[in-house]
C-alpha cells in the first residue's frame, strides 16, 4: 500500500504542451510538497501546502501551478512546457511539525518528465 | 545560493569501510538536520536525523556527528555493504520544517 503515490511515472511530451502530475498520500499528513530534481540530482523545493493552503512558493515560473483539492492530494500543472523543465519531480508529505514535533518527509517515487 | 554544502560529490569504498559524508550550513535558523538515502528510480527516504542540542546520534550502522559551533554535521556508515550504494543527501530544516533545504548529494559506491 503505497504511502505517497505519483502518476504518471514517466511523461514524454513536446515543447509548448500542457501537462499535469498527480500526487496522493494516504498517511494522514498535513503538509505536501513538490520538489524538482535536476540531471545532477540536485533537489530543489518548489511548493509547499499545509492543510490545502499554499505556504511556500519558491521562485518557480508561473507556468507551474499547484492545486490541492484536499489534504491528501497535491497536483502540479505545467503550462507551455520548455526543454528546461525536463527533470524528475517528486511529491512528498510530512506531519504537522508544530503539532506533533515529528519532522521528516515521505517522498513518492517521482515523475520523470522529458520535454522534446 | 547553496545553503547546505555537501562533500564529497562521490565516494568509493571497499566493503567494510567507513564512508564519511560532510555537510555545512550557514543559517542558524535551521534546527533539524536529516539525512536521506536515494536508490536509482526511487524517491529519497529518511535515514536518520539529528537536532542541534545533540552532538551524536546512532541508528544501526549509521551515525550522525554534529558540531553546532562549526555549523557542520556528518554521516558515518559503519561496516559499509554493497547494498549501501546509493546517493545520500544531507538536509536542513528551519523551525516548523516547511522548507527543507537539501545538499547537492553524494554518490556512494561500496565495492564488494
Amino acid at each position: 500500500d503505497t504511502a505517497v503515490s505519483q502518476t504518471p511515472k514517466y511523461l514524454v511530451t513536446q515543447m509548448g504542451n500542457d501537462k499535469s502530475i498527480k500526487c496522493e498520500q494516504n498517511l494522514g499528513h498535513d503538509t505536501m510538497y513538490w520538489y524538482k530534481q535536476d540531471s545532477k540530482k540536485f533537489l530543489k523545493i518548489m511548493f509547499s501546502y499545509n492543510n490545502k493552503e499554499l505556504i511556500i512558493n519558491e521562485t518557480v515560473p508561473n507556468r507551474f501551478s499547484p492545486k490541492s483539492p484536499d489534504k491528501a492530494h497535491l497536483n502540479l500543472h505545467i503550462n507551455s512546457l520548455e526543454l528546461g523543465d525536463s527533470a524528475v519531480y517528486f511529491c512528498a508529505s510530512s506531519q504537522d511539525f508544530v503539532r506533533t514535533g515529528v519532522y521528516g518527509y515521505t517522498f513518492g517515487s517521482g515523475t520523470r518528465l522529458t520535454v522534446v | 545560493q547553496q545553503q547546505v554544502k555537501q562533500s564529497p560529490q562521490s565516494l568509493i569504498v571497499q566493503k567494510g569501510g567507513i564512508p564519511i559524508i560532510n555537510c555545512a550550513y550557514e543559517n542558524t535558523a535551521f534546527d533539524y538536520f536529516p539525512w536521506y538515502q536515494q536508490f536509482p528510480g526511487k524517491g529519497p527516504a529518511l535515514l536518520i536525523a539529528i537536532r542541534p542540542d545533540v552532538s551524536e546520534k546512532k541508528e544501526g550502522r549509521f551515525t550522525i556527528s554534529f558540531n553546532k559551533s562549526a555549523k557542520q554535521f556528518s554521516l558515518h556508515i559503519m561496516d559499509s555493504q554493497p547494498g549501501d550504494s546509493a546517493t545520500y543527501f544531507c538536509a536542513a530544516s528551519p523551525t516548523g520544517g516547511f522548507k527543507t533545504i537539501f545538499g547537492a548529494g553524494t554518490r556512494l559506491f561500496v565495492k564488494a
